[in-house]
């Protein structure tokens, strides 16, 4: 059972366009919903976070959208730039903190100049 | 640079083989995370450790262990490895519930 469903597998964007990847889950205990950016031979690093409480939440070019009644979250990235280019994954946690991140698949983003 | 360290960075061992993987916690750090990253699997959680006791497990096999010492450094244990193990296995660490730093992983052959 996939609990986070992440879309789409694989985006082009052009540079200073906005590149949007989607996510949605399934568990309601979820409270807490991060994504990370991947760039390759590295690990996963911390972009940008959310809780339920909120509907939206911006770090820079780096946005999150969040619908809890649809059970959905995107991440919005302004001005995309080659730099950008790295696989992103959603993820989701049940509150408490004892669980660990239940990742999406990820989405392969490449910048073009 | 996140500050979690691991150990050894590439392992090619042979089918029927154990291995350990090491990871040091960035300083501070009491939870400890291990992750499994796979092509066809993707990121999937497999043992949280905080300050030594075991909080959660996630998708870990019976043949896999984790322990977490008093000086707050981990070792995940695979056992009787197999094929399907080859895998990039990261390292996490996090002082509070939210911020999670992965380390750079350790990547895993089993031939």
């Amino acid at each position: 059972q996939q609990q986070v469903k992440q879309s789409p597998q694989s985006l082009i964007v052009q540079k200073g366009g906005i590149s949007i990847i989607n996510c949605a889950y399934e568990n309601t205990a979820f409270d807490y919903f991060p994504w990370y950016q991947q760039f390759p031979g590295k690990g996963p690093a911390l972009l940008i976070a959310i809780r339920p409480d909120v509907s939206e939440k911006k770090e820079g070019r780096f946005t999150i959208s969040f619908n809890k009644s649809a059970k959905q979250f995107s991440l919005h990235i302004m001005d995309s730039q080659p730099g950008d280019s790295a696989t992103y994954f959603c993820a989701a946690r049940k509150g408490g903190g004892a669980d660990g991140l239940t990742f999406g698949k990820g989405t392969h983003l490449i910048i073009q100049p | 640079d996140s500050g979690v360290t691991q150990t050894p960075k590439h392992l090619i061992t042979a089918t029927g083989q154990r291995v350990t993987l090491r990871c040091s916690p960035r300083s501070g750090d009491l939870s400890v995370y291990w992750y499994q990253q796979s092509l066809d699997q993707g990121l999937q959680f497999l043992i949280h450790y905080y300050n030594g006791e075991e909080r959660a497990k996630g998708n870990i096999l019976e043949r896999f262990s984790a322990q977490q010492f008093p000086d707050l450094h981990s070792e995940l244990n695979l056992s009787s490895l197999e094929l399907g193990d080859s895998a990039l296995y990261f390292c996490a660490s996090s002082v509070g519930e939210d911020t999670i730093y992965f380390g750079e992983g350790s990547w895993l052959t089993v031939v």
